[in-house]
């Protein structure tokens, strides 16, 4: 069954600490990937998504997420974390070919310190 | 009111009750979603709806119910409901039901059951 994994449950960062969170997927096949934020009390919003293309994605705030299909990763990334991005993060993949099914990974809590 | 709205915010209930959770979308999507959302666990899609006909059931227990009327109004009724159902719900919408689309979330409805 596909599954997607965020090995890390919670983060806690200085602020100007760089971040990095990570989300394996497995499936085989060609997949769209997706990480999403929850800042506390608000809606799950897209943060970026991958469709094809540039492995590199560049999301809002800075943030950005490398697809890389050998390890069937997709990393989020950050180079200087802010108070602002104390959130919960998450990974989703959505196994292409008309499926309507995303499959989300458990979130990772980011938690940084001011 | 502008995105994804859901009512109540939080309900508890007993295991005998029936009750229902609306959500609305304003962005003139044609997909609406139903998550589950329990403590350390992934986000479980439930339904979906494209133009108003379900076209996924992951597996739901009978005692959730979907009804779509139209594209703007999802509901989930709920009837004989177990503590262990107790968890966030979730509604999303989106342009279409498809790998391409960009999933929009609501705040969602905190259920307990008693």
């Amino acid at each position: 069954a596909q599954s997607v994994s965020q090995h890390n449950h919670h983060v806690i960062l200085s602020e100007a600490a760089s971040l990095e969170l990570g989300c394996n997927y497995s499936y085989g096949g060609t997949v769209n990937l997706f990480w999403y934020v929850q800042y506390p009390g608000q809606h799950l919003q897209l943060l970026l998504k991958y469709f094809s293309g540039d492995p590199l994605v560049k999301g809002i705030k800075g943030f950005e997420a490398e697809f890389i299909k050998s390890k069937f990763s997709f990393n989020l990334r950050k180079p200087s974390v802010q108070w602002s991005d104390t959130a919960e993060y998450f990974c989703a993949v959505n196994a292409g070919s008309g499926t309507y099914k995303y499959i989300f990974g458990t979130g990772t809590r980011l938690k940084v310190l001011a | 009111e502008t995105g994804v709205t859901q009512t109540p915010r939080h309900l508890v209930m007993g295991m005998t009750n029936k009750k229902s959770l609306k959500c609305e979308q304003h962005l003139g999507h044609n997909a609406m979603y139903w998550y589950k959302q329990s403590a350390k666990k992934p986000l479980e899609l439930m339904f979906v709806y494209n133009f108003k006909e379900q076209t996924e059931n992951n597996s739901v227990p009978s005692r959730f119910s979907p009804e779509c009327p139209n594209s703007s109004h999802l509901f989930l009724h709920l009837h004989t409901l177990q503590p262990e159902d107790s968890a966030l719900y979730l509604c999303a919408s989106s342009q279409e039901a498809g790998e391409w689309n960009e999933q929009f979330f609501g705040p969602g409805t905190r259920l307990t059951v008693l």
